[in-house]
């Protein structure tokens, strides 16, 4: 089963833009992670948040964690023609072994 | 930096067919995965490793085995392939076991296996 669920899917906006995407998990965990994916590649690692952490900012980005509410928040603020990709969320379980569970994924196009 | 090799980015094979990917990375990375994704159902983990010569089986290994030799090479195996088992095929690495947590997973950029 999956347990971090993303949303929205899909979103497309203007460049310029602020995107918001959110991922809402079901069990406790150690840490949540975000991750891009260019049509075709890898995932790329964005930004780690750990579970006694609310927020953090890496550039760009702004990532909020709920842990009361099982969910995060990942914000991309002016965004440009190239941060079109997928994003997902991974959730690494309490008691986990490096076992990092994934998301279906947002799906964000940036309309220049 | 850092640099995961998945040895091919297109692959057709046949049913039946034995089918080896192979991953490398340059690291010193303990810990490396073989995940698959699939529309709508995103990454899901076949088989992990800790060290060399041992693994771990994640969500969804049934008809796949893995093999860990040497610390920089993981190599997924399907022993006879399906039609089911088309799907991209993402190799990552991570860090260390003793420090489990906090750590980000790099990615090689897949393989797309066909099978006819």
């Amino acid at each position: 089963s999956q347990q971090g669920e993303e949303d929205p899917q899909a979103l497309s906006i203007q460049e310029g833009e602020n995107a918001t995407m959110n991922c809402s998990y079901k069990t406790s965990i150690n840490n949540l992670q975000w991750y891009r994916q260019n049509s075709g590649r890898g995932l790329v690692h964005l930004i780690l948040i750990r579970s006694n952490e609310r927020e953090k900012h890496s550039g760009r980005l702004r990532v909020t964690l709920d842990t009361s509410k099982k969910s995060s928040s990942l914000l991309i603020t002016a965004s440009r023609a190239a941060d079109t990709a997928s994003y997902f969320c991974a959730t690494m379980n309490s008691g986990g072994y490096q076992k990092v569970t994934f998301g279906i994924g947002t799906k964000l196009q940036v309309i220049p | 930096d850092v640099k995961v090799t998945q040895s091919s980015r297109y692959l057709v094979k046949r049913t039946g067919e034995k089918v080896f990917l192979e991953c490398v990375q340059d690291m010193d990375h303990e810990n490396m995965f073989w995940y698959r994704q699939d529309p709508g159902l995103g990454l899901r983990l076949i088989y992990f490793s800790y060290d060399v010569k041992m693994k771990e089986k994640g969500d969804i290994p049934e008809g796949y085995s893995v093999s860990r030799e040497k610390k920089e090479r993981f190599s997924l195996i399907l022993e006879s392939a399906s039609t089911n088992q088309t799907s991209m095929y993402l190799c990552a690495s991570s860090l260390s076991r003793i420090f489990t947590n906090n750590q980000p997973q790099h990615f090689g950029d897949g393989t797309r296996l066909s099978i006819l």
